[in-house]
C-alpha cells in the first residue's frame, strides 16, 4: 500500500516570491507521482507527473517538481507565484503494477498568495 | 473545462435515502473513476471501470455501488445514506485504464445528507 504525506496544510506567500510545496511518499513498489491543483469550486487539474526518466519534471503554469528516490520526495516549486495560483494542491501516487489505476492522494496544501 | 460532465451539481437528501450520481467521460475515454472528497477523509479513490468492467476497487462502502454502461457513462449509487456520506464526489476519466494515463476530473457532485 502507498501513502502520501503533505507536511504543510497551508502555505502563505507574497506575490512574485518563490514557493515550495512538500510531498513525501511511502511505497513498497515503484510508483508514478502526480501533482494536481484544485481551484475553488472546481475539479482537479493535473499540473505535472513523473513516470520515468529525468527527475526534474516541468508542468503547466510555470510549476516544476523534482523526484528524489532516496528521500522518497516529490516537492513542487514555482520561482515566482501569482495571485491566480491561490488554490489547493494535491500530491498523489499510483503504483506501476497491474493494469489498474488507483490514485492515492495526500491531504492537500492550501497555497495562499497575497499582494 | 475537462470534458467530463457530472450531474447533478448539488444534491440534498435525508438519511436513509438512496441517490444516483451520473458521470459522462470525455469523448474517447474508456476508463471512469470515482473519488470521494470529505473534510475528515480527504480525497479517496472509490472505484474504477474500464470499458464496462470493474478494474480496481478502493475504499468503497458496501452501501455504495457503481456501474459503467455500454455508452461508457457511469453511475454511482449511494444507499442507506448517513450524515457521514456528505461529501464532494468526483468522477474522472482517462483514455486507458493504466496508472500512466492522465485522469481528467469532472466538477463534482456535492452531496449533503441531512
Amino acid at each position: 500500500a502507498q501513502s502520501v504525506t503533505q507536511l504543510d496544510s497551508q502555505v502563505p506567500v507574497f506575490e512574485e516570491a518563490p514557493v515550495e510545496l512538500r510531498c513525501n511518499y511511502s511505497s513498497s513498489v515503484s510508483v508514478y507521482l502526480f501533482w494536481y491543483v484544485q481551484y475553488p469550486n472546481q475539479g482537479l487539474q493535473l499540473l505535472l507527473k513523473y513516470l520515468s526518466g529525468s527527475t526534474l519534471v516541468k508542468g503547466i503554469n510555470g510549476f516544476e517538481a523534482e523526484f528524489n528516490k532516496s528521500q522518497t520526495s516529490f516537492h513542487l516549486r514555482k520561482p515566482s507565484v501569482h495571485i491566480s495560483d491561490t488554490a489547493e494542491y494535491f500530491c498523489a501516487v499510483s503504483d506501476l503494477a497491474g493494469t489498474a489505476s488507483k490514485l492515492t492522494f495526500g491531504t492537500g496544501t492550501r497555497l495562499q498568495v497575497t499582494l | 473545462d475537462s470534458g467530463v460532465t457530472q450531474t447533478p451539481k448539488h444534491l440534498i437528501t435525508a438519511t436513509g435515502q438512496r441517490v444516483t450520481l451520473r458521470c459522462s467521460p470525455r469523448s474517447g475515454d474508456l476508463s471512469v473513476y470515482w473519488y470521494q472528497q470529505s473534510l475528515d477523509q480527504g480525497l479517496q479513490f472509490l472505484i474504477q471501470y474500464y470499458n464496462g468492467e470493474e478494474r480496481a476497487k478502493g475504499n468503497i462502502l458496501e452501501r455504495f455501488s457503481a456501474q459503467q454502461f455500454p455508452d461508457l457513462h457511469s453511475e454511482l449509487n449511494l444507499s442507506s445514506l448517513e450524515l457521514g456520506d456528505s461529501a464532494l464526489y468526483f468522477c474522472a476519466s482517462s483514455v486507458g485504464g493504466q496508472a500512466a494515463n492522465e485522469q481528467f476530473f469532472g466538477p463534482g457532485t456535492r452531496l449533503t445528507v441531512l
